[in-house]
């Protein structure tokens, strides 16, 4: 079963370009997120899908968008990416809105 | 949603029960208590939720106060494998699940 995985595993950009971040689940579950976690901290949610069709905003959605493709695909956007980006992104899934979540490994993204 | 507050960090035994505390003295009626863990730069890893009664897994058991202001994470039986980051979050009651992680407790098991 692989879950949640997300591609690519390790980046580097440079100020200003752009990136997007695949995520994908083979569990059927309804609901998606992307957090980001910086050294030494908790996630913090960027962004989820409480189902196909719908995204909201999380606690820090500034400078990055999403898009839910189908159920299964939940893809994350930086247009212009900067240096305060720089930090490991986790996508997860959750089948119902009160159910656990399912994280992916991270993608570790570094922007000089 | 509600703010939860853990111990920064504790030691546990190998082969002892640990115990992690979590005060939530703020939750309501909706929220359910949620433990995940984090080891090393892993995704975190789901352990067990509840909302008022006690729940245990085959990972480990939830104890909830009666007021629910309070809970404790118990792991039976810490092995090396347990030295993780902790993180008790109260989760909205709303479309989306969004988990607030705060600072966890680093649990280390020594042997």
């Amino acid at each position: 079963n692989a879950g949640v995985t997300q591609t690519p595993k390790f980046q580097v950009l440079k100020t200003g370009q752009s990136m997007t971040l695949q995520c994908a689940q083979d569990m059927n579950h309804n609901s998606m997120y992307w957090y980001r976690q910086d050294p030494g901290m908790g996630l913090r949610l960027i962004y989820y899908s409480a189902s196909e069709g719908t995204t909201d905003k999380g606690e820090v959605p500034n400078g990055y968008n999403v898009s839910r493709l189908n159920k299964r695909e939940f893809s994350l956007r930086l247009e212009s990416a900067a240096p305060s980006q720089t930090s490991v992104y986790f996508c997860a899934s959750s089948a119902e809105w009160h159910q656990p979540q399912h994280f992916g490994d991270g993608t570790r993204l570094s922007i000089l | 949603d509600a703010k939860t507050t853990q111990p920064p960090s504790m030691d546990c035994a190998e082969g002892r029960a640990a115990n992690l505390p979590c005060n939530h003295s703020t939750i309501s009626g909706n929220e359910y208590v949620y433990w995940y863990r984090q080891i090393h730069s892993q995704g975190p890893q789901y352990i067990i939720h509840g909302l008022k009664n006690n729940e245990t897994n085959e990972m480990a058991s939830l104890i909830i106060t009666e007021d629910r202001k309070s809970s404790t994470l118990i792991l039976p039986h810490a092995t090396l494998r347990d030295t993780a980051v902790y993180y008790c979050i109260v989760s909205i009651k709303a479309a989306g699940n969004k988990l607030t992680f705060g600072g966890g407790t680093r649990v280390l098991v020594k042997p």
